[in-house]
Formats: structure tokens, sequence, C-alpha cells
């Protein structure tokens, strides 16, 4: 089993559309967890970052299930440039340290 | 603008060479380094952890005689991949981890990656 799992997608959703990403993780101990983005054949640059109260940024709302060992990403109102792959992360410890990185959910939004 | 540089960004050559990848954190020091390597479709992959002035830390299943770390100045961490194979066609990408200009969050960033095909 995969440490950190995603829905690879892609999700294809016309703009002004709201998407929601899952991604699970096993690791019960984890104590960091992100969303990156990632643009084709180009370096992840970080999102944000999550907590268990949840948290947003603008458009971009994440939630964390601790129990369920679950975290969520809510993009609102979908632009062009959103269209990427969106990396589920989770480190075994605070800050930034070790990353576990998911393989990703891929998103294309469209006219 | 870019906090961590890699070179080069891409490189191709004959199996049983030697590939150096430097990855140079800008603008901040990096008390620790990453090395992670992503197949085609598949997730980042950390390879190891390099302290400055320490031996690299490397994860399960990765050769620490093929792949040489060194991670000689706050700034400055070196990937060699020795003898290369075709198996070994990958993008590396480096991260440093540390705080830009005075700031109190600790980040770590990405390189732009270094592509590797190997013949």
């Amino acid at each position: 089993r995969k440490e950190v799992e995603q829905d690879p997608g892609p999700f294809n959703v016309p703009e002004g559309a709201t998407v929601a990403f899952n991604c699970t993780y096993s690791n019960s101990a984890s104590q960091s967890f992100f969303w990156y983005r990632q643009d084709c054949r180009k370096e992840p640059k970080l999102l944000m970052s999550v907590y268990s109260s949840g948290n947003e940024d603008g458009r971009f709302t994440a939630q964390l299930n601790r129990a369920s060992q679950y975290i969520s990403l809510l993009i609102r109102d979908s632009k062009l440039s959103d269209s990427a792959t969106y990396l589920c992360v989770v480190s075994p410890n605070t800050g930034f340290q070790k990353l576990v990185f998911g393989t990703g959910t891929r998103l294309l939004v469209s006219p | 603008g870019a906090v961590v540089s890699q070179h080069p960004s891409r490189v191709i050559c004959k199996s049983g060479t030697s590939v150096k990848i430097e990855c140079r954190s800008l603008d901040f020091q990096a008390t620790t380094m990453f090395w992670y390597r992503q197949f085609p479709k598949q997730s980042l992959m950390l390879m190891a952890t390099s302290n400055e002035g320490s031996k690299a830390t490397y994860e399960q299943g990765v050769e620490k005689d093929k792949f040489l770390i060194n991670h000689a100045s706050l700034t400055l961490s070196t990937l060699t991949v020795t003898s290369a194979h075709p198996e070994d066609s990958s993008f590396y990408i480096c991260s440093a981890r540390g705080m830009l200009g005075g700031g109190n969050t600790d980040t770590q960033y990405f390189g732009p990656g270094t592509r590797l095909t190997v013949l």
C-alpha cells in the first residue's frame, strides 16, 4: 500500500467550477500535511499547509481528518491557470523535514 | 524569483559515465538539502537527506555508492550519479530547507529539476 494515495484523475472542469481532491495517508504518526502544485515537467511548489482546524487561502480550502487519515483540497471558482497536478504531501515530522509525496491528481480547467 | 537553482537542467550521457548535478540555495543558507527522483507518472521519491558537513542519510533501497552526495557548504549540495545506466534516467529534483529573508517560517524550497537521460 502506498504511503500517500490520491486519485490520479484527470479532473476535467469548466472555468468557474468548484472541484475537490482527496488524499489518504497510511502513517498514523504523520505530523505535517501539505498540498503542493506541480506544473508539467516543473518542480513542485507549496500551495498550502494543512491544519487540523482546516484552513483557507483565497479560493483554496484544505481540511485534515486525523481520525480517518484523510486530507482534502477544495478549489472554488476554478481558473484556467489552476490546471496542474496537485500533490498531497505528508511528513512524519513537524515542519519541512522528510516529505512523502502522493502521485498527484491532475486538474484540467477548460474555458 | 527562484530560490533554489539546479545545474544542469538537462543532461544526456552514455551508459557508464558519471554525471554531477549541482543544487544551490539562493539568498538563504540551507541547513538541510534533499534529493528526490521522479519517474514518469510516479510520485517524487526521497533519495537522501544531506546536512552540511556530514554524511548524507540515504533512504532504503538507494545505493550510496552509486549516488554520491556532497554537501560542502550551506548553499551547495551535489549529487553524482556514478556509472549511469539507462534505468537511472529520471527527473532529479533537489530541495533546500531554510528561511528566506529574515522570515520565521521554515520551508522546503524545490529546485527546477534535472532531467537525466542515459543512452
